[in-house]
């Protein structure tokens, strides 16, 4: 089935450690995006690729780093530098020049231990 | 800095009831998405509407781009139990950059 997939689901981390959050796409799509999400609010753009090995900052982009060697996979690492890293991670896809439409993951819950 | 308000913040109504939720902007946008989202899932996409005026239905589901192109309106007729969610708005980022920004959503919550 075509679609998106981040893993884990649930994650738990040591305060200082560094994590890492997979998402993978076969939708062929050229652009990839992670937003954060906490409870009650709206989502937050962290940092976007429109094409293999480049990458943008989003609104809050500080305790992230991200890579895109592949056109399928655009991993998020939540690094210790990130204060407040307890939050439900959204991964998303989509074309270029397809009208801004994006299409999500099933998200991952990161929980600090 | 860009800013889309989103209202209610919530809403609790009997099934079979209509519901209204509305978004504004705080600059003219050429796109305006409705998503929803369900708990622990990602949000799922609605409605697209791209040009000022239309008018869009998905089912139980309307859609309106406002004419100002500042604001869009959802509309779910004779809601049922499965409608419960939050329901986001979003438009594209200002600044060139090629996202989306999202509204704070509107949870809405079904009595059967």
């Amino acid at each position: 089935d075509g679609g998106i997939t981040q893993s884990p689901k649930y994650l738990f981390r040591k305060e200082g450690q560094n994590v890492t959050l997979s998402c993978e796409q076969n939708l062929n799509h050229d652009a990839m995006y992670w937003y954060r999400q906490d409870p009650g609010q709206g989502l937050r753009l962290i940092y976007y690729s429109q094409i293999v090995n480049d990458f943008q900052k989003g609104d809050i982009a500080e305790g992230y780093s991200v890579s895109r060697e592949k056109k399928e996979s655009f991993p998020l690492t939540v690094t210790s530098a990130q204060k407040n890293p307890t939050a439900f991670y959204l991964c998303a896809s989509s074309l270029l020049g397809s009208g801004n439409t994006i299409y999500f993951g099933e998200g991952s819950w990161l929980t600090v231990v | 800095g860009q800013q889309l308000n989103q209202s209610p913040q919530s809403m609790f109504i009997q099934e079979g009831e209509d519901v209204s939720m509305n978004c504004t902007s705080s600059s003219i946008f050429n796109t305006w998405l409705w998503y929803k989202q369900d708990p622990g899932e990602g949000p799922v996409l609605l409605i697209a509407l791209y040009k000022a005026g239309e008018l869009t239905s998905n089912g139980r589901l309307t859609a309106q781009f406002g004419i100002t192109r500042k604001d869009s309106f959802l509309n779910i007729s004779a809601s049922i139990p499965s409608d419960v969610g939050i329901y986001f708005c979003a438009g594209p980022m200002d600044t060139g950059r090629r996202a989306l920004t999202f509204g704070s959503g509107t949870r809405l919550q079904v009595q059967p």
